[in-house]
């Protein structure tokens, strides 16, 4: 099914642990985009690309890098995870900047730092 | 800065019945605004999407409609069902957001429950 694909869909780290997040979209869309979903605060944006090999920083960089080495695929990691970082995080990419056909979003990960 | 904001945070309403979901936004100068639905532990589904230059989308039972000079978008479900309980989010990608371009900048959602 087309869309977007991320793995692992659960994952529990030990502070200080280190980890990657796959994000992966056969739609051939130029941006990608990486959120995080908390009680009561809704979606933040972390990281986004506007396309192959660029990244800039969104709301809520810190404690996280992203890299866009191919384009259908975008890459979050936690080099030293902290409880603050327990989450739930969302990929999602779109065709245009602007979001014209607007923004499609993965499943999710759970990610619980103990 | 710009905001979005979605109120109630919660509604209960009984099987049968129609009713408004509300989403305002701080600044007018957007790209669209997209309707998504949550269910519990998973992703996001989009409902409807409305360019700026429109007033409304329609989708089924679902109709949204968007007022940029107010702020205001509005999604309407006609003859709810026990199967629409879920969250529904509200997004809107800004023409300027933090020097960055059309960023999406979801409201915290209202939760919606369909009593049968």
């Amino acid at each position: 099914n087309a869309g977007v694909t991320q793995t692992p869909k659960f994952r529990v780290l030990k502070t200080g642990q280190s980890m990657t997040l796959l994000c992966a979209q056969d739609m051939n869309h130029e941006y990608m985009y990486w959120y995080r979903q908390d009680p009561g605060m809704g979606l933040r944006l972390i990281h986004y690309s506007v396309g192959e090999g660029t990244t800039a920083k969104g709301e809520v960089p810190d404690g996280y890098n992203v890299s866009r080495l191919k384009k259908q695929n975008f890459l979050l990691g936690l080099e030293s995870a902290a409880p603050s970082q327990t989450s739930v995080y969302f990929c999602a990419s779109s065709y245009r900047f602007d979001g014209y056909r607007g923004y499609t979003f993965g499943s999710g990960t759970r990610l619980t730092v103990v | 800065k710009q905001e979005v904001t979605q109120i109630p945070a919660a509604l209960s309403v009984p099987e049968g019945e129609n009713l408004v979901l509300n989403c305002s936004f701080t600044d007018s100068a957007i790209y669209n605004l997209q309707w998504f639905r949550q269910d519990p532990g998973k992703g996001l589904t989009s409902l409807l999407l409305i360019q700026s230059s429109q007033r409304e989308q329609t989708s089924g039972r679902l109709n949204a409609s968007l007022d940029k000079s107010s702020g205001r978008s509005t999604l309407y479900i006609a003859a709810s069902q026990p199967g629409d309980s879920a969250t529904y989010l509200c997004a809107v990608s800004f023409r300027n957001y933090g020097g960055s371009q059309g960023n999406l900048i979801f409201g915290k959602g209202t939760k919606l429950s369909v009593k049968p």
